[in-house]
């Protein structure tokens, strides 16, 4: 099974500020088969990144994905209000297609 | 536009079965293959379950194998989870989700609103 590890927990930023989100894999993730997904509280997730690096349909370009292998990076360029949610990884390479425990973005 | 429309969650007494529902419409059914993901209270995501678009290979997480089976009727662009010997640690809102693709290697694009299942006596 991989896992993924999201760090970090929490992030604690303020509207206007960079914010960098990591997800490190316990094993290579084949074809950069990894995405991200952002949730906010009573809402199901919304798919914002595919393939380590490609914009879903719709997702601003404020948002943006890198990495291979084991470690990858969601990158939110300038923070609007309305980014600050729960963002999750999810490995879709081997079943179990595992998601990372996500990191909190919140407003400081 | 597509939808998926989760329902059949409930207050199941621990050992219980239960059978989740998701109609999906808006894109050819049968040509996508679907998951389960859920999310116990105040926790993350956890694939469950996924079918490929055929209904011919299934795959299980560890915590479900055994105890769910999940299915689809492509004639009715259904997809079930049919979940016995349900335990507490199930108690979880339980999401289905379409893939991009035939196969289970690819992306979430697009998710249900989620139902509700309580495992508690």
């Amino acid at each position: 099974e991989i896992v993924l590890t999201q760090s970090p927990g929490t992030l604690s930023l303020s509207p206007g500020e960079r914010a960098t989100l990591s997800c490190r894999a316990s094993q290579s993730v084949s074809s950069s088969y990894l995405a991200w997904y952002q949730q906010k509280p009573g809402q199901a997730p919304r798919l914002l990144i595919y393939g380590a690096s490609s914009r879903a349909t719709g997702i601003p370009d404020r948002f943006s994905g890198s990495g291979s292998g084991t470690d990858f990076t969601l990158t939110i360029s300038r923070l609007e209000p309305e980014d600050f949610a729960v963002y999750y990884c999810q490995q879709y390479d081997s079943s179990p297609y595992t998601f990372g425990r996500g990191t909190k973005l919140e407003i400081e | 536009e597509v939808q998926l429309l989760d329902s059949g969650g409930n207050l199941i007494q621990p050992g219980g079965s239960l059978r989740l529902s998701c109609v999906a419409s808006g894109f050819t059914f049968s040509n996508y293959a679907m998951s389960w993901v859920r999310q116990a209270p105040g926790k993350g995501l956890e694939w469950v379950s996924g079918i490929r678009g055929d209904g011919g290979t299934t795959f299980y997480a560890e915590s479900v194998k055994g105890r769910f089976t999940i299915s689809r009727d492509n004639s009715k662009n259904t997809l079930y989870l049919h979940m016995n010997s349900l335990r507490a640690d199930d108690t979880a809102v339980y999401y289905c989700a379409k893939c991009r693709g035939s196969s289970l290697t690819y992306y979430f694009d697009y998710w249900g609103q989620g139902t509700l299942v309580t495992v508690s006596s």
